[in-house]
């Protein structure tokens, strides 16, 4: 089955900077990867996705790319801000009718102020 | 409109004790998930259901057990609870590859 694996853990960074997380998966059958935000004590929610077909997106602050030959995608955060402060967890599905999401195991991100 | 409703919130039990967190969705979705999130592992999926009637294993599945009672709802059952199943439980469900998740359930299993 598939198997999401996500770098760093923990990632800490001043205000204005950005931020990278990385992920890689398994299965080439892979089709569709988001990413999805909790915030603490909060339930997780989607912030952006990517599909196969298209090697990067962008949404405001916040870009993914997609390098389907390495079978990686990352999320970039850019001019971070204080509120950007949360798990971050990446995921992949193939995009079947059961649309299943295997997750990574997640990045705590800390923006000092 | 509620979206995703889980119940209970928080849930104590002792070794041994079973329990069914409920889970109800008022968006129409076909597919509904269980996964649960423990501290460093991400999120597990136990199990899942593509469509009334139909269920499957996840990654997680043992020690549990799934009712996809019809559309809306979809319940996960503990039947004999263990110290290892304490952890935060969210029910899920999707329009397309989008999840929309519950609030979550903390279960300690003591």
């Amino acid at each position: 089955g598939e198997n999401v694996e996500q770098h760093p853990s923990t990632l800490s960074v001043q205000e204005g900077d950005s931020a990278v997380i990385k992920c890689t998966y398994s299965d080439s059958a892979s089709n569709y990867f988001p990413w999805y935000k909790q915030e603490l004590g909060k339930r997780p929610q989607l912030i952006i996705d990517i599909r196969s077909n298209v090697g990067e997106k962008k949404d405001q602050r916040i870009a993914v790319t997609l390098n389907k030959t390495a079978k990686h995608f990352s999320l970039h955060i850019t001019e971070t801000q204080p509120e950007d402060s949360a798990v971050y967890f990446c995921a992949a599905s193939k995009g079947d009718s059961s649309y299943k999401l295997i997750f990574g195991s997640g990045t705590r991100l800390l923006v000092r102020p | 409109n509620a979206g995703v409703t889980q119940t209970p919130k928080f849930q104590v039990l002792k070794t041994g004790q079973s329990m069914t967190l409920q889970c109800a969705q008022d968006m129409n979705h076909n597919s509904m998930y269980w996964y649960r999130q423990d501290p460093g592992m991400g999120l597990r999926l136990i199990y899942y259901s593509a469509s009334e009637g139909t269920t499957d294993k996840g990654e997680v599945p043992n020690g549990y057990n799934v009712s996809r009672l019809n559309k809306r709802e979809f319940s996960l059952r503990l039947e004999s609870a263990a110290p290892s199943q304490t952890s935060v439980y969210f029910c899920a469900s999707s329009a397309m590859e989008k999840l929309f998740f519950g609030s979550g359930t903390q279960l300690s299993v003591l």
